[in-house]
């Protein structure tokens, strides 16, 4: 199956920092990552998609000059959380589209997440 | 109306049993539908992936579409306690490359 991964697993920092996120598809090649966020009990919310070589497109509501996504390469993209507050803290997860997949039948595979918590 | 509609649950099945899980859809284009499990804590890993109409197993899992009725299901057969987990139903429409998630359905198999 595909492989997603994700780094760091956990990052605990202070107001006011940045943090960096890896998203690696490690054994295929995805045009179209995603980043999502949950916080505890609650369920996913797509912050937004990120396109291999393109600006990303973010959901409404979330802020596209605090959350910066690069995808850079066919198996990176990265979320950077600047100036990180106390509510930012949560459970940030990525996944990957396969692109092999075709017409309609492309398949999102997650990594294991990052949890993150501003202090 | 959501887009994806689940029962929150939770939902609790003894050992053995069938558990059965529904979701329900609103675009009527859509083309791809996907089942996800979510233990807590962790990030949500993909069970099943279906696209016709009909029925599609895999192992104890079976998957049951109605494109008609917009609505899809997945069966779990004789569930075990490490199936207890969240389930999320995932779409995805005629739009872009997205997955519509519902909210997920609570399932817990008592020993």
């Amino acid at each position: 199956g595909a492989v997603v991964s994700q780094h760091p697993s956990r990052v605990i920092c202070k107001s006011g920092t940045s943090v960096k996120i890896e998203c690696r598809s490690l054994d295929f090649q995805a045009t179209t990552m995603f980043w999502y966020r949950q916080f505890p009990k609650q369920s996913l919310m797509l912050m937004a998609t990120s396109n291999e070589g393109s600006k990303a497109t973010y959901e409404q509501g979330v802020e596209k000059d605090k959350f910066l996504i690069n995808h850079a390469s066919l198996t990176l993209s990265t979320l950077t959380v600047t100036s990180a507050h106390p509510e930012d803290s949560s459970f940030y997860i990525c996944s990957a589209r396969d692109r092999r997949g075709t017409g309609g039948k492309e398949t999102q595979y997650f990594g294991p997440g990052t949890r993150l918590l501003v202090l | 109306q959501k887009e994806v509609e689940q029962n929150s649950g939770p939902l609790s099945v003894p050992e053995g049993a069938i558990a059965s899980l529904n979701c329900t859809y609103s675009d009527r284009g859509s083309q791809s539908f996907f089942w996800y499990r979510q233990y807590s804590g962790k990030s949500p890993e993909l069970i099943m992936f279906i696209y016709s109409n009909g029925d599609k197993e895999d192992g104890r899992f079976t998957a049951q579409l109605n494109k008609a009725s917009q609505y899809v299901s997945l069966l779990i057969r004789d569930s075990q306690p490490s199936d207890s987990a969240t389930y999320l139903c995932a779409v995805k429409g005629t739009s872009g490359s997205r997955l519509t998630f519902g909210e997920g359905t609570q399932l817990t198999v008592n020993p």
